[in-house]
């Protein structure tokens, strides 16, 4: 059965950055990209990008543009968000999914900036 | 980037009503569109794919329709375990993805 396993929560400082893994199981991981979404507290859902676990190609939404890095490893079936230059607004539960049809969804995790 | 807007924000109605949820595009997206459900503290679930299509296990009375720039979402009968809030989400040819604000519904 497919399975996305997230990496566990992260507290960090405003400024830090912090790197989440998704560990992809179950299908053939260059098969399909991965997207990344996140959701800070009671608020909705936010498109942050597209990684292609195929060729590494990414777009990102225009807003994290220059902050955010999405990487996958095809040796471990995982892929990698990283997010930069920190702030308050950044706390949020940030999950992967497969593709851009999401089926399939990681566990989440928080995030939380706090200085 | 796409914008999306999604109406109403909230909605209460009583079991077994006909529930229906709207959203729009600010540019044509073809049938570019999915819906999902989303409990508290849950990941969001997929309910409809490219617009119409019901994903594999989703009871049928989940629908959704349209193309272009407006879609319909909707709960032919309204039961308990749908409270809810739904998102829609679209993705152009680039795969650039946009949710909308989503839509809380409730029981009344």
């Amino acid at each position: 059965q497919v399975q996305l396993v997230q990496s566990g929560a992260e507290v960090k400082k405003p400024g830090a950055s912090v790197k989440v893994s998704c560990k992809a199981s179950g299908y053939t991981f260059t098969s399909y990209g991965i997207s990344w979404v996140r959701q800070a507290p009671g608020q909705g859902l936010e498109w942050m990008g597209w990684i292609s676990a195929y060729n590494g190609n990414t777009n990102y939404a225009q807003k994290l543009q220059g902050r955010v890095t999405m990487t996958t490893d095809t040796s471990t079936s995982t892929a990698y968000m990283e997010l930069r230059s920190l702030r308050s607004d950044d706390t949020a539960v940030y999950y992967c999914a497969r593709d851009t049809t999401m089926k399939y969804w990681g566990q989440g995790t928080l995030v939380t900036v706090s200085s | 980037d796409i914008q999306m807007t999604q109406s109403p924000s909230s909605l209460s109605a009583s079991v077994g009503d006909r529930v229906t949820i709207t959203c729009q595009a600010s540019q044509d997206i073809s049938n570019y569109l999915n819906w999902y459900q989303q409990k508290p503290g849950k990941a969001p679930k997929l309910l409809i794919y490219d617009a119409s299509n019901l994903e594999t296990g989703v009871p049928s009375r989940f629908s959704g329709s349209g193309s272009g720039t407006d879609f319909t979402f909707t709960i032919s009968s309204l039961q308990p375990e749908d409270i809810a809030t739904y998102y829609c989400q679209q993705y152009d040819n680039l795969l650039r993805g946009t949710f909308g604000p989503g839509t809380k519904v409730d029981i009344k």
